[in-house]
């Protein structure tokens, strides 16, 4: 099992590039979530979908777009990348409440992007 | 609303010693509680969690945190320090699933590091 794949690992964009980061999973979740961690600032939740065709805002979404293909994608994009935007980006997924409840893991991470934007 | 507050962006300890990394609570609902690892390039593991069971829960590696409402804390802690332990740990609360409060807030970390 692969269980949640961001792709790409590395990327290095110039000021007002645009890009997608992909995240897709396998283990049937209905969530899933777009963090972004900074040092000294935690993880903080961009954009969640809590199904298959919705989307919400969380707490920093100024500058991003969101796309829930389908059940096992999450995209991630930066229209006009900004410096501010340098960051490491987390997909996570979590199963619905009740399956939640019966695992041993809330969030499940993907291994990160780390984007750098110049 | 909520949040998790980490005491000490640093802790440094050695060998054998007693880890205890600090987590304070704000929560309008009753919470669930959560504590994370990040070792270097890795995403995030989930070490131990809490909801509403019992309040000393214990979780892989050997570390356990308790729930004290009055305190509103989950510190974590590890009786001895092993240098595999050195890394990032994170805190996280959410509230009961079902009433839009399920999303995870994450505290700003506490980097773990352990010397011989």
């Amino acid at each position: 099992n692969a269980g949640v794949t961001q792709t790409p690992k590395f990327q290095v964009l110039k000021t007002g590039q645009s890009m997608t980061l992909q995240c897709a999973q396998d283990m049937n979740h209905n969530s899933m979530y777009w963090y972004r961690q900074d040092p000294g600032m935690g993880l903080r939740l961009i954009y969640y979908s809590a199904s298959e065709g919705t989307t919400d805002k969380g707490e920093v979404p100024n500058g991003y777009n969101v796309s829930r293909l389908n059940k096992r994608e999450f995209s991630l994009r930066l229209e006009s990348a900004a410096p501010s935007q340098t960051s490491v980006y987390f997909c996570a997924t979590a199963p619905d409440p009740r399956g939640a409840e019966l695992t041993n893991e809330k969030l499940f991470f993907g291994s990160g992007t780390q984007l750098s934007v110049l | 609303a909520q949040s998790v507050t980490q005491l000490g962006s640093h802790v440094s300890v050695s060998e054998g010693a007693l880890v205890l990394l600090r987590c304070n609570y704000s929560s309008s609902v009753p919470p669930y509680l959560f504590w994370y690892v990040q070792y270097p390039n890795q995403g995030l593991q989930l070490l131990l969690k809490y909801t509403s069971a019992a309040t000393l829960v214990k979780g892989i590696n050997g570390f356990e945190a308790e729930f004290k409402k009055s305190e509103t804390s989950f510190h974590l802690t590890k009786p001895s320090a092993h240098m595999s332990d050195a890394a990032e740990y994170f805190c996280a609360v959410s509230g009961p699933f079902g009433i839009g409060n399920d999303k995870l807030i994450f505290g700003t970390g506490t980097r773990l590091q352990v010397f011989p």
